[in-house]
């Protein structure tokens, strides 16, 4: 069972560029979450998937925030013409829908940082 | 209002110690379910230990075990017998609404745990 895995690990852009992350979930689960975290915060909710379709989107994902999940499987995160505010770690994890408890389980995230 | 609070931004233990970490949380609806996470400096989320709404009994997981007083709306993490590897940033995190139905979590800012030698 590989867990969900993230890339980059690391990710350092100029104000202005684009950026688009990626990420893998755990092979059967059929939900996956983005969440943006914050210097001393925890984890804000972004957006959601359940296999291909977009459910709900946070109204922290400004226009410039685009994710899509072709085919329910990985998911891309893009953000165009970042700004610096936009620095944070990007947390994604993934479920199996209809467990108990819906456990999520995360990867190891993002770290974005824009100069 | 915060929907989870965590009242401790650091908390310090001596190793083989117990340690509580508490979380106090604000919902209306009857049906909710309550994590804590483990976030050591690499980054990665690390689930613990689960309670639902519904739980008559506190959950437990190994040297976890969560104090639930729903009455008091508090979900407290009880880490016993703490050990050097136990130092990291613990959340507690909120599902409004039954889990099959529902999906994102809400997290509190989080309680920096340090274990001493």
């Amino acid at each position: 069972d590989t867990g969900v895995s993230q890339n980059p690990r690391h990710k350092i852009t100029k104000r202005g560029q684009n950026v688009t992350f990626r990420c893998d979930p755990i092979s059967e689960h059929n939900r996956l979450y983005w969440y943006r975290q914050t210097l001393g915060q925890g984890p804000e909710f972004l957006t959601y998937f359940q296999n291909e379709a977009q459910l709900e989107k946070s109204r922290l994902l400004s226009d410039r925030f685009s994710a899509e999940r072709p085919k329910g499987s990985f998911s891309t995160l893009e953000i165009q013409r970042t700004e610096q505010g936009d620095s944070a770690m990007y947390l994604c994890a993934s479920s199996l829908a209809y467990r108990s408890y819906n456990e999520q389980f995360f990867g190891p995230g993002t770290r974005l940082t824009v100069l | 209002a915060q929907k989870i609070t965590q009242t401790q931004p650091g908390m310090f233990v001596q190793e083989k110690e117990a340690v509580t970490l508490d979380c106090t949380y604000d919902t209306s609806d009857p049906s909710y379910g309550l994590f804590w996470y483990k976030q050591p400096s690499s980054g990665e989320m690390i689930f613990l230990i689960y309670q639902g709404s519904y739980d008559q009994q506190n959950a437990t997981e190994g040297r976890y075990s969560l104090n639930f007083q729903k009455a008091r709306k508090s979900a407290n993490l009880v880490i016993s017998a703490s050990q050097l590897g136990d130092s990291a940033m613990y959340f507690c995190a909120m599902r409004e609404g039954r889990g099959g139905s529902n999906y994102k979590l809400t997290f509190g800012k989080g309680t920096l745990l340090t274990v001493n030698p």
